[in-house]
């Protein structure tokens, strides 16, 4: 069974400061991914990544910032939080090919006050 | 761009009567990959079938979805809904083994 953790499961954040989530999967995937869930919205890509070294920007980039220090590693960044920035937040990997599947974490509950 | 639409946000069933749920996709790639994932409150998403065969039924867990690429369709089916598929489903489509793009999502609720 893929394992993806994501650290940490819930933070509160004040306006104009700056957030770093983690995510770490132990199944050697190339690809991870970072979506937020928002009613009506469904799961939307933020950014995600190849491997190691490599940060590429999904549908809704604006805000964030992504780093891929490792192939195990991959974190998400809100250098000045907003409240709109308030959502649930999931990491996923995958080996990234035809109908190969994802494998998601439990997510992580942010609220900007 | 590429792109998924689920047009039902919210669907509510009595117990056993049949579900679907719909799914439409649009893209100009011919190799496209469809996936519907299941989400459990207080759980992961997790993958529940997949298909990138044109006309060909496909069936996990009691339920079942055809890929239509001839109208880009990939809807949801079950026979007869049970409490326990109470959840939120996400129809979602990969293209060019690139990433996966995922619809709006529909909250299924089964009442008894």
């Amino acid at each position: 069974e893929a394992a993806v953790t994501q650290s940490p499961r819930n933070k509160v954040a004040v306006t104009g400061g700056k957030v770093t989530l983690s995510c770490n999967q132990t199944n050697n995937h190339n690809n991870m991914y970072w979506y937020r869930q928002d009613t009506g919205h469904g799961l939307r890509l933020i950014h995600y990544s190849y491997g190691a070294g490599s940060t590429e920007k999904g549908d809704i980039p604006d805000g964030y910032k992504a780093s891929r220090p490792s192939q195990e590693n991959f974190s998400l960044i809100l250098e000045l939080a907003t409240p709109s920035q308030t959502s649930v937040y999931f990491c996923a990997s995958g080996p990234g090919q035809g109908n190969t599947e994802v494998f998601f974490g439990k997510g992580t509950r942010l609220t900007v006050v | 761009g590429d792109s998924v639409t689920q047009k039902e946000g919210l669907v509510t069933l009595t117990e056993g009567l049949p579900v679907m749920l719909n799914c439409t996709y649009q893209t100009i790639y011919s190799n496209a990959f469809l996936f519907w994932y299941v989400h459990y409150l207080n759980e992961s998403p997790r993958l529940l079938l997949k298909s990138s065969t044109d006309n060909k039924r496909t069936e996990h867990q009691g339920f079942h979805a055809t890929l239509h690429k001839s109208s880009s369709s990939f809807h949801l089916q079950k026979s007869s809904a049970q409490l326990s598929d109470s959840a939120l489903y996400y129809c979602a489509l990969r293209v060019n083994y690139n990433v996966l793009y995922f619809g709006s999502g529909t909250k299924l609720t089964v009442e008894p």
